[in-house]
């Protein structure tokens, strides 16, 4: 079955680059959209954006002007930056794919297992 | 954004119990309203979709209903196992999630 798997700095400090791949195994990266989904510590869900295997794009309008979501498919591999980071953007970052083909919002029927990023000098 | 909220925030409830979480939409979204469970250091688990779709392996203990702007998810009878948060989440439009509802042991 389809697994994804987070992975990328678990500091970072103020004012520079968050950058988190999530790499797609056990089955194919096509078709598919693929988001990046983040939740602070104790608090709620918050969807920063997605990408599509054709590489089209989508995010969060409060974060769109810092993020940059990319999608290398020869290696089943799609990637998040987000600039300028604050204390706030502290949180466990999961990857996640709707289980529906073709659609970028439908219910997220797998996820990575999450990783958490501080950001702290 | 359409802006999602869940009521009550935190609940108690004992094993056995009927349990019912709302979630309403700032604006109608026809039935695209999922739920998710989380237990604390794990992913999010989907649970229903499209409003009243059970995903395949959840119990049928849990259900959904409704559309357009009020939602609600059902558990008929409470298994230990239930005690976690629950999230809704509209896909209408831009995604946006429920606060949350954190289901405890009474």
């Amino acid at each position: 079955q389809v697994q994804l798997q987070e992975s990328g700095p678990g500091l970072v400090k103020p004012s520079e680059t968050l950058s988190l791949t999530c790499t797609v195994s056990g089955g194919s990266i096509s078709s598919y959209y693929w988001s990046w989904i983040r939740q602070p510590p104790g608090k709620g869900l918050e969807w920063i954006g997605y990408i599509h295997y054709s590489g089209s794009t989508n995010s969060s309008p409060s974060l769109r002007s810092r993020v940059t979501i990319s999608v290398d498919t020869s290696k089943k591999q799609f990637s998040l930056k987000l600039r300028s980071v604050t204390a706030d953007d502290t949180a466990v970052y999961y990857c996640a794919r709707p289980a529906t083909v073709g659609t970028p919002w439908d219910g997220f029927n797998i996820w990575g297992q999450g990783t958490m990023v501080t950001v702290s000098s | 954004d359409i802006q999602m909220t869940q009521s009550p925030s935190s609940l108690s409830a004992s094993i056995g119990d009927r349990v019912t979480i709302t979630c309403r939409a700032s604006q109608s979204i026809s039935s695209h309203l999922n739920w998710y469970q989380q237990k604390p250091g794990k992913a999010p688990n989907l649970l229903i979709y499209t409003a009243s779709s059970l995903q395949s392996g959840v119990p049928s203990r849990f259900s959904g209903s409704g559309s357009g702007t009020d939602f609600t998810l059902t558990i008929s009878s409470l298994q230990p196992e239930d005690f976690a948060t629950y999230y809704c989440q509209q896909s209408y439009s831009t995604l946006t999630f429920g606060q949350g509802t954190r289901l405890e042991i009474k």
